[in-house]
């Protein structure tokens, strides 16, 4: 069985400064994990993941990602955050075996405050 | 959004009624998914089908919901009678060929239920 725990359903943030949303997940078999942007209105879009060799892994707008098994952890950062990341996070985790469902958690929900 | 056709992207039906979603998947894909999306259990998976045949439908509500895939290009999921508590946004994604479980989704139906 998977689950992901994303710590803090709401985080606030002044333009240009950090951005870090925490995820734990918790599986049986090796992870691949994920992280998703939904702006209002709109379908689920991919900002980066995981699935196998380094474990700090780039995505689109800037943000990065950290793997580590020892803590079970996937945290989202930005070092800057613009006005346009306002948004809604998803971490997710699947099996590895591909083509398998994803389990999502609760959400985060990203103010930036000008 | 743009490998994921789903419609209506809104629909308004009243208690009782039949409803019928619909999601057009790009060529290419090999498996398909239906999520629901609700504040209180946030994304959640409905169904899920691998080259067109019904894997996991344990997280279908009740006997109240089906979901079809007749063709590589075309799924349904339907709700028939439709109660209140099935107002959500219905996603639907795909994963391609050459993706490591990455799953595209569409634009999402939002469904109101009265």
């Amino acid at each position: 069985a998977q689950s992901v725990t994303q710590l803090g359903s709401h985080v606030s943030v002044s333009e240009g400064a950090l951005v870090l949303l925490r995820c734990n997940y918790s599986s049986s078999v090796p992870p691949y994990l994920f992280w998703y942007v939904q702006y209002p209105n709109q379908g689920l879009q991919l900002l980066l993941k995981y699935t196998t060799g380094a474990t700090l892994v780039k995505g689109i707008n800037g943000f990065e990602a950290e793997f580590k098994k020892s803590e079970t952890s996937f945290h989202l950062t930005k070092p800057s955050a613009h006005m346009s990341d306002a948004a809604e996070y998803f971490c997710a985790v699947s099996e590895q075996s591909g083509n398998t469902p994803l389990v999502f958690g609760k959400g985060t929900r990203l103010s930036v405050i000008a | 959004d743009a490998g994921v056709i789903q419609s209506p992207r809104h629909e308004v039906t009243e208690m009782g009624q039949e409803v019928t979603l619909r999601c057009k998947p790009i060529s290419g894909h090999n498996s398909l998914f239906w999520y629901r999306q609700t504040m209180m259990r946030g994304l959640e998976l409905l169904i899920y089908f691998n080259n067109n045949v019904p894997i996991d439908d344990s997280g279908m509500p009740e006997d109240r919901f089906s979901a079809k895939m007749p063709n590589a290009s075309f799924s349904t999921l339907k709700i028939q009678p439709s109660e209140p508590r099935d107002s959500a946004v219905y996603f639907c994604a795909i994963t391609t060929l050459a993706a490591d479980n990455e799953q595209f989704f569409g634009p999402g139906t939002r469904l109101t239920v009265l």
